[in-house]
């Protein structure tokens, strides 16, 4: 199973709007409306900030909203803030009954 | 509240076999599928696999077929993985974390196991 496929690093400015993108195929991102993504900052573990495509669990910023099309699901992140600042893992359930993580992108805040 | 601690950093050599713990409190240990997930230094996320602590039924990554397992003891509501003839590579922080319908809520502190002649 190939780790998904994120762009390596995105940045904009404060209060911009950017897009990750997590590309899989139809055995995982396309096949499941399971995908998932986590925000990691540095030396801390992963955070959950969307699940099942576009759900996002009670605490987590209405910035955050995530969405799929094909095999492709997407993660945007609005009115950025410094905050924001982290790495983000997109996470997809696969025909094979297991997962699969993506690549990882780095967010940086201009 | 909800808490995973795990066990504590381990140097291994190479060939080796380590074993990570991971004791789960404020939950029903039971009732939610438990992750392992690794990382190494300066890398992503890669998952390990997954086990069932009600049946001790496991599913791990293809990669890891063969040489990781993960097994529990529910008395005292602990997972363990298992990494046998370790290299160099396997050198990460590796992660006990639980599942709520098939995402990942709560994750441990983390293990960092170092892989070193």
């Amino acid at each position: 199973q190939s780790a998904l496929t994120q762009p390596a690093s995105v940045s904009g400015s404060p209060g911009q709007s950017i897009t990750i993108s997590c590309t899989g195929t139809s055995s995982d991102v396309g096949g499941y409306n399971y995908v998932s993504w986590y925000q990691q900052h540095p030396g801390r573990a992963p955070k959950l900030m969307i699940y099942d495509v576009s759900d996002r669990p009670s605490g987590v910023s209405n910035r955050f909203s995530g969405s799929k099309s094909g095999s492709t699901a997407s993660l945007t992140i609005s009115g950025l803030q410094a905050e924001d600042e982290a790495d983000y893992y997109c996470i997809s359930y696969t025909s094979s009954s297991t997962y699969v993580f993506g690549t990882g992108t780095k967010v940086t805040v201009l | 509240q909800v808490q995973l601690v795990q066990s504590g950093a381990e140097v291994k050599k190479p060939g080796a076999s380590m074993k990570v713990s991971c004791k789960a409190s404020g939950y029903t240990f039971t009732d939610y599928f438990m992750h392992w997930v690794r990382q190494a230094p300066g890398q992503g996320l890669e998952w390990m696999g997954w086990i069932n602590p009600s049946s001790g039924g496991a599913n791990y990554a293809q990669k890891f077929q063969g040489w990781v397992t993960m097994t529990r003891n529910t008395f005292i509501s602990t997972a363990y993985l298992e990494l046998n003839n370790l290299r160099s590579d396997d050198t990460a922080m590796y992660y006990c974390v639980r599942d709520v319908q098939g995402d990942m809520d709560v994750w441990g502190q983390g293990t960092t196991v170092t892989v070193s002649s």
